[in-house]
């Protein structure tokens, strides 16, 4: 069975950073490529960023490129989203997601940032 | 890159057919058939319904199916049952390798 459980998530001042982690278990981590995707209180659906299984390809959603950084670790079937300067817009679940052939196949509980002073 | 437009709302009596509009433009919907469907009860992760425009993941009743015709999308769920009360997003890539959503349409079963 295919479970993704984000963890890292909570309360952060704005400008500051923070660090989620998704671990993956019940598939080939390794070969999968892995998405991002947030949904802020109440509020639909953000797509946020994707990779590739070996990191080649990254995309990000013009709301967050340059602030931030999706990463993983195949050893440990752990896919990470580093968060810099976040902004009060940033506070949201935050989900990872299986990536199927062109869509998202599997989702995480997902994980509460909070932005708020 | 905009949301896709849906109804915020669709409403149905048990047995009764509801469909779900999706509306992009030629830099995503009307560019690939690469639009799904995803099934979100209140509190819980989102679920895919439909992928590739018409393609049903196993297990998914086939009271569920999708369409497309030019820059919108389609997904019509039949013989409504209560179960079926939830939000529910479509998405589709986009001519810049990225994705976009939907913005959401409740359904309501009466």
């Amino acid at each position: 069975e295919v479970q993704l459980v984000e963890s890292g998530g909570g309360l952060v001042q704005p400008g500051g950073s923070l660090r989620l982690s998704c671990a993956a278990s019940g598939f080939t981590f390794s070969s999968s490529w892995m998405h991002w995707v947030r949904q802020a209180p109440g509020k639909g659906l953000v797509w946020v960023s994707r990779t590739s299984s070996d990191l080649t390809t990254i995309n990000y959603a013009d709301s967050v490129k340059g602030r931030f950084t999706i990463s993983r670790d195949n050893a440990k079937n752990t896919l990470y989203l580093q968060m810099n300067n976040l902004g009060a817009e940033d506070t949201a679940v935050y989900y990872c997601a299986r990536a199927g052939n062109y869509y998202f196949s599997s989702w995480g509980q997902g994980t509460l940032v909070t932005v708020s002073s | 890159q905009s949301a896709l437009t849906q109804p915020p709302s669709v409403s149905g009596s048990p047995g009764q057919s509801v469909t779900i509009s999706c509306t992009g433009t030629s830099s995503d919907v009307g560019s690939y058939n690469r639009v799904s469907w995803y099934q979100q009860p209140p509190g819980t992760a989102p679920k895919v319904m439909i992928y590739d425009v018409n393609n049903r993941p196993s297990g998914v009743p086939d009271r569920f199916s999708g369409s497309k015709s030019g820059n919108t999308a389609s997904l019509t769920i039949s013989g409504l049952q209560a179960e079926d009360e939830a939000d529910y997003y479509c998405s589709s890539l986009t001519s810049i390798n990225t994705y976009v959503f939907g913005s959401g349409t409740k359904v309501n079963v009466l």
